[in-house]
C-alpha cells in the first residue's frame, strides 16, 4: 500500500530553526509537495521537489532524497505566524497526490 | 475575490438529507478535485475531473456524487447524508499539466446530526 509518515506534532521557539520530516512509500514517484495549512483554512502550496537535493525559498527550504524515500521541510527564523500544519504529499506513478496526515507545528515565544 | 470559491462555508443538517456543496473557480484551470479532511487523517480524494466531460472516482467516493457543470464549476452531492460524513470538505483546482500545484478553496465545514 501507499504510505506517507510525518510526525503528528512539533514544538519550536520563535527565532529558532525546525525541521519537519516526511518519509514515503508509494507506487512510483513524480515529485513531492509541501503545503502549509493554518487552522480552519485552506492548504497553500509551499514547495515542489522532484530531484534530489535542497531547494531554498526564503526562510523555507525543502530537501529530497528519492533513494531513501525521504524529504524534510526546514523553517528558519521562526515567526509566530508559522504556527500551522505542514502537509507532505507525493505524486505517484498515476500522477495522483497521496497526502500525509500533516505535522502540527506549535511556535512558542 | 477568491480564485476558488466554495459555498456554503458552514452547514449543519440532519441524517438522510440531500446536500450539495458548490465550487467555482476563476483560475481557468481544467482540473478540479473534491477532498474531505478529518482530524488526524490526511486529505482524502473523493472525486476529480480533468475536464467537463471527465469524472473519476477517488479513494472514498461511496456515498457521494459530483457534477461538472462547466469548466469553472464542480459540485459535490451527498444524496442521503450520514453522521460519518461530518468533515471539512475542500475543493481544489490545478492546471492541465500533470505536475502542477493544487489551489484550494476555503473549505466547507459540514456537520450531520
Amino acid at each position: 500500500g501507499q504510505n506517507i509518515d510525518q510526525p503528528t506534532e512539533m514544538t519550536a521557539t520563535e527565532g529558532a530553526i525546525v525541521q519537519i520530516n516526511c518519509t514515503y512509500q508509494t507506487s512510483g514517484f513524480n515529485g513531492l509537495f509541501w503545503y502549509q495549512q493554518h487552522a480552519g483554512e485552506a492548504p497553500t502550496f509551499l514547495s515542489y521537489n522532484v530531484l534530489d537535493g535542497l531547494e531554498e525559498k526564503g526562510r523555507f527550504s525543502s530537501f529530497l532524497s528519492r533513494s531513501k524515500g525521504y524529504s524534510y521541510l526546514l523553517l528558519k527564523e521562526l515567526q509566530m505566524k508559522d504556527s500551522a500544519s505542514y502537509l507532505c504529499a507525493v505524486l505517484d506513478s498515476n500522477y495522483q497526490l497521496i497526502w500525509g496526515a500533516g505535522t502540527k507545528l506549535i511556535i512558542k515565544p | 475575490d477568491a480564485d476558488v470559491t466554495q459555498t456554503p462555508r458552514n452547514r449543519i443538517t440532519k441524517t438522510g438529507k440531500r446536500i450539495m456543496l458548490e465550487c467555482s473557480q476563476t483560475k481557468g484551470h481544467d482540473r478540479m478535485y473534491w477532498y474531505r479532511q478529518d482530524p488526524g487523517l490526511g486529505l482524502r480524494l473523493i472525486y476529480y475531473s480533468f475536464d467537463v466531460k471527465d469524472i473519476n472516482k477517488g479513494e472514498i467516493s461511496d456515498g457521494y456524487s459530483v457534477s461538472r457543470q462547466a469548466q469553472a464549476k464542480f459540485s459535490l452531492s451527498l444524496e442521503s447524508a450520514i453522521p460519518n460524513q461530518t468533515a471539512l470538505y475542500f475543493c481544489a483546482t490545478s492546471g492541465s499539466r500533470d505536475v502542477q500545484p493544487q489551489h484550494f478553496g476555503d473549505g466547507t465545514r459540514l456537520s450531520i446530526l
